[in-house]
């Protein structure tokens, strides 16, 4: 099946550092999500990227649908105490509704205040 | 903000035994799914619904699962026989219908324990 490879597994930063992870694959997916999990709770969406090369932001949160459609990455800048926990990448094959999500391994982000 | 909404936050059962887990859509979505999380792995899909039929399922969704809307708002995943290696996070997700791909909104998860 499809696999996501997402990187780095953790990182531990500084307060105000910016950051950034990736998540790449040898197929094509048609839309890129990022999903932020905290212990013991759901993933909860972050960024949603739908074309090629778009360029999304959420507040200090900004994501990138690569032009080659098979890979994706996010940045916070200016990283909070908050910006503590797991951020999942998902890809999405077919462009409609009822597609399942793949999802990347995870990146456990801890910032230090 | 709505929001899906699951139940039990934690099911312990013994193994063999049958399980039901239940969720609460978004109301206005159409499309819902289940995914399990085996502690310290990735989130993994196992099977969408729309329309009051399975629309995609994985190799995981085996003949022990299967799912159901019982009613207008409740969305049930049903294991028949548990095994040890059902124990997991399992979360439920709903989407709007849309020409492009709605994005899927999470619940946090029914905690299943197998004895």
């Amino acid at each position: 099946g499809q696999q996501l490879n997402q990187s780095p597994q953790s990182m531990f930063i500084q307060e105000g550092e910016d950051v950034s992870m990736n998540c790449t694959s040898s197929s094509i997916f048609n839309t890129w999500l990022w999903y932020k999990q905290d212990p013991g709770e759901g993933p909860v969406l972050l960024i949603a990227l739908y074309k090629a090369g778009e360029l999304t932001s959420n507040g200090r949160l900004t994501a990138q649908f690569g032009i080659t459609r098979k890979d994706s990455f996010l940045n916070i800048s200016a990283s909070i105490p908050s910006d503590v926990g797991i951020y999942f990448c998902a890809g999405q094959l077919r462009p409609t509704s009822g597609s399942r999500l793949t999802f990347g391994e995870g990146t456990q982000l801890t910032v230090n205040p | 903000e709505p929001e899906v909404t699951q139940t039990p936050s934690h099911q312990v059962t013994q193994m063999g035994q049958e399980v039901i887990l239940r969720c609460v859509p978004i109301s206005n979505h159409l499309y819902f799914y289940w995914y399990r999380q085996i502690l310290g792995q990735k989130v993994e899909f196992l099977v969408s619904f729309y329309n009051n039929e399975i629309s995609e399922k994985s190799e995981i969704f085996d003949d022990q699962f299967s799912v159901e809307r019982p009613d207008g708002s409740n969305f049930t995943l049903k294991i028949r026989s548990t095994k040890l290696e059902d124990s997991a996070m399992y979360f439920c997700a709903s989407s709007k219908q849309g020409n492009q791909g709605q994005p899927q909104h999470f619940g946090d998860g029914t905690r299943l324990s197998i004895l």
